[in-house]
């Protein structure tokens, strides 16, 4: 069956430090790729997507590249700030799913002033 | 309305007792997703339709486990005779319909349910 793997957290930096955050993925399909963000208190939102191989999704500072050859859509920012304290998914779809979610387990980032 | 809506945000519930979780999804949004997510662990599916018809229902653990989504807008979890396995918090996620790939899923803010 379909999985997502994310790297085993939790995460503690300093503010302007630079973050990678893995996650592979296995799926029987061509998934489309995604990281979700839950800060305290809030819902999970959609931080970035990529829909096929070679793909780069950005927003807010963040980037992740879909590698086929690799099954993988680490993600990464070059300056982290305290406000990006949050919990990260990473995430896959296919669309002969219903475009359901299989999510990874998640990894909770601490970024300290 | 602006989001997704779920109702109760918390929910304490005896063991055996039943309980129902509501979803208000975004006006218009023709898919609808319940996920189950225990403390510490990402969301898992557990069922998903398509305007009032429940297309894949294959993640609901169990018997007990009953959705509905009657007009096609508001759907409502049900757990009959609640389990202690059964605590966790049921996110809800509504999409609009389409043919592009990585369309995006808004999710409420969860209902937590907790079996004493």
């Amino acid at each position: 069956g379909d999985s997502v793997t994310q790297m085993e957290g939790p995460v503690t930096l300093s503010e302007e430090a630079f973050l990678t955050i893995n996650c592979t993925y296995t799926a029987t399909g061509y998934p489309s790729l995604f990281w979700y963000v839950q800060y305290p208190g809030e819902g999970l939102q959609l931080l970035l997507k990529a829909t096929k191989a070679d793909d780069k999704g950005s927003n807010k500072g963040f980037e992740a590249t879909y590698r086929k050859e690799t099954t993988s859509f680490h993600l990464e920012k070059g300056s982290v700030q305290v406000s990006d304290s949050a919990v990260y998914f990473c995430a896959l779809s296919i669309e002969t799913s219903g475009s359901r979610l299989t999510f990874g387990e998640g990894t909770q980032l601490t970024v300290n002033p | 309305g602006a989001g997704v809506s779920q109702s109760p945000r918390y929910k304490v519930a005896k063991r055996g007792q039943d309980v129902a979780l509501r979803c208000d999804p975004i006006s218009g949004h023709v898919s609808l997703f319940w996920y189950q997510q225990a403390l510490g662990q990402g969301p898992e599916f557990l069922t998903y339709f398509q305007n009032e018809a429940q297309l894949d229902k294959s993640g609901l653990p169990s018997d007990r486990f009953f959705a509905e989504r009657p007009e096609g807008s508001v759907s409502t979890l049900k757990i009959q005779r609640t389990q202690q396995e059964d605590s966790a918090v049921y996110l809800c996620a509504s999409s609009s319909w389409t043919l592009t790939r990585g369309t995006e899923a808004f999710f409420g803010q969860g209902t937590r349910l907790t079996v004493v």
